[in-house]
């Protein structure tokens, strides 16, 4: 069946330092959505890519969809202490719009 | 405007028991998808609910099973209870299901289960 990895499963920086997660799925997805959960809490939506290539900016975040709608990544410049929590792709895609998500990326800001 | 609720926050249930989860979807939205997540892992999709009916499920056995109501609430069950059950349940909810395509997932805290 359908997965997606992520990686790194954590990160730890020193606030200020930038940051990228990426997120791979081993079939093409028709979209990808990005989910920040922080500890003790539920994922909060993100972003949502469609197109191949797409490039969206959110303030420091900045997300990027694949040429082969296949992977994404999430790159923070100058992460602060309120970046910290874990960062979820979600794709979906073939005959089914089941959103899958990725296995997480754990960011640690030390300040 | 009231996010999407869940009940109860907590549970403790013994093996082989069986449990009922609720959720309140997020006003204006009428589709409801429940997840299982395990700690330190994603949320793993277990099945979406439109118009009342099961739409799409994922890798979950028949124990698992779900109803929506008219007023677009949902509930989950799990019967015959496993110790691997023990996880955070959470319902997300969004406006109406499209084929090939997916709207924001709207998530509640959530439910921690724990079996003993």
């Amino acid at each position: 069946g359908q997965q997606v990895m992520q990686i790194p499963q954590y990160q730890h920086v020193q606030e200020g330092e930038d940051f990228t997660t990426y997120c791979n799925s081993s079939t093409t997805l028709s979209n990808i959505q990005w989910y920040k959960q922080r500890p003790g809490g539920h994922p909060v939506f993100l972003i949502q890519l469609v197109k191949s290539g797409e490039v969206k900016k959110q303030k420091r975040l900045t997300f990027q969809f694949g040429e082969a709608k296949k992977n994404s990544s999430l790159h923070i410049t100058a992460t602060q202490t309120t970046d910290v929590g874990t960062y979820f792709c979600a794709g979906s895609g073939g005959a089914t719009n089941k959103l899958i998500f990725g296995t997480g990326t754990l960011l640690a800001v030390q300040p | 405007d009231a996010g999407v609720t869940q009940s109860p926050t907590h549970l403790i249930k013994t093996r082989g028991q069986q449990v009922t989860l609720r959720c309140s979807p997020k006003s204006g939205h009428d589709t409801v998808s429940w997840y299982q997540q395990a700690l330190g892992q994603g949320p793993q999709f277990i099945f979406q609910y439109y118009e009342e009916e099961e739409r799409q499920r994922g890798n979950f056995p028949d124990r698992f099973s779900g109803h929506q109501f008219p007023n677009y609430s949902s509930e989950l069950n799990v019967n015959a209870l496993l110790l691997g059950d023990s996880a955070l349940y959470l319902c997300a909810s969004s406006r109406r299901w499209g084929r090939g395509s997916n709207q924001p997932q709207h998530f509640g805290d959530g439910t921690r289960l724990s079996i003993l």
